[in-house]
């Protein structure tokens, strides 16, 4: 299996904050990656997909770097409604292994 | 706009089987271009993938459930649906279905299913 390494596990920030989340793959996944928002007691939500590529409807200031082994999520400039649980997810192989999450939280 | 919707008991006796049902509108479930897959999350914890299927069969389950997962389609309803058997306390999680493709988009609101005698 592939082992999604995220980090940090949680943070905190203010609004206006540029924030930035990594992911680590424990063997090369090309850009078959994808970053998910997910808010107390809703399902996840995709912002990125193919590592960089921004869902349809997004904010721009989201954004996705990152391949082979090596991840990040950006968030330019925070946003009342980024606070929330970010994940990653790996697609290049099964099983399907998601990141362990990372909390953002207000300063 | 399609969405999805799942459906199936709140609460599973243990040693039972967990069954859920994923409604898909506002699109067909049969395209070569998606899978459709189930995701859990226990209360408080993260995501697990469980497994896909394709509208023409095909599944694939996560190892760590394989033994006790099944996974199937029914495209005459637009539906499919996961069967968990011998369930414990650990399968207590709220589960999603979503649509595949690179990754999951869209996501069903979820369902909790709790685990308990």
């Amino acid at each position: 299996d592939i082992q999604m390494t995220q980090s940090p596990s949680s943070l905190s920030a203010s609004v206006g904050d540029r924030v930035t989340i990594t992911c680590r793959a424990s063997q090369g996944i090309r850009n078959d990656l994808g970053w998910y928002q997910q808010k107390p007691g809703k399902a996840p939500k995709r912002l990125i997909y193919a590592a960089s590529s921004l869902q349809t409807g997004v904010p721009s200031r989201f954004s996705g770097s990152g391949s082979g082994t090596e991840f990040t999520l950006t968030i330019s400039s925070l946003q009342p409604e980024d606070f929330a649980t970010y994940y990653c997810l790996q697609h290049n192989s099964y099983p399907l292994t998601f990141g362990g999450g990372t909390k953002v939280a207000i300063k | 706009q399609l969405q999805l919707q799942e459906s199936g008991p709140g609460l599973v006796r243990p040693s039972e089987t967990l069954s859920l049902t994923c409604s898909v509108s506002g699109g067909s479930i049969s395209s070569s271009n998606y899978h459709w897959g189930w995701i859990r999350q226990p209360p408080g914890k993260g995501l697990e993938w469980i497994g896909r299927i394709y509208y023409s069969g095909s599944p694939y389950y996560n190892p760590s459930l394989k033994s006790r997962v099944t996974i199937s389609v029914d495209t005459s309803k637009n539906q499919f649906s996961l069967n968990l058997s011998s369930v414990t306390a650990a399968d207590t999680a709220v589960y999603y279905c979503a649509r595949g493709a690179a990754g999951f988009d869209p996501w069903g609101q979820g369902t909790l299913v709790t685990v308990s005698s």
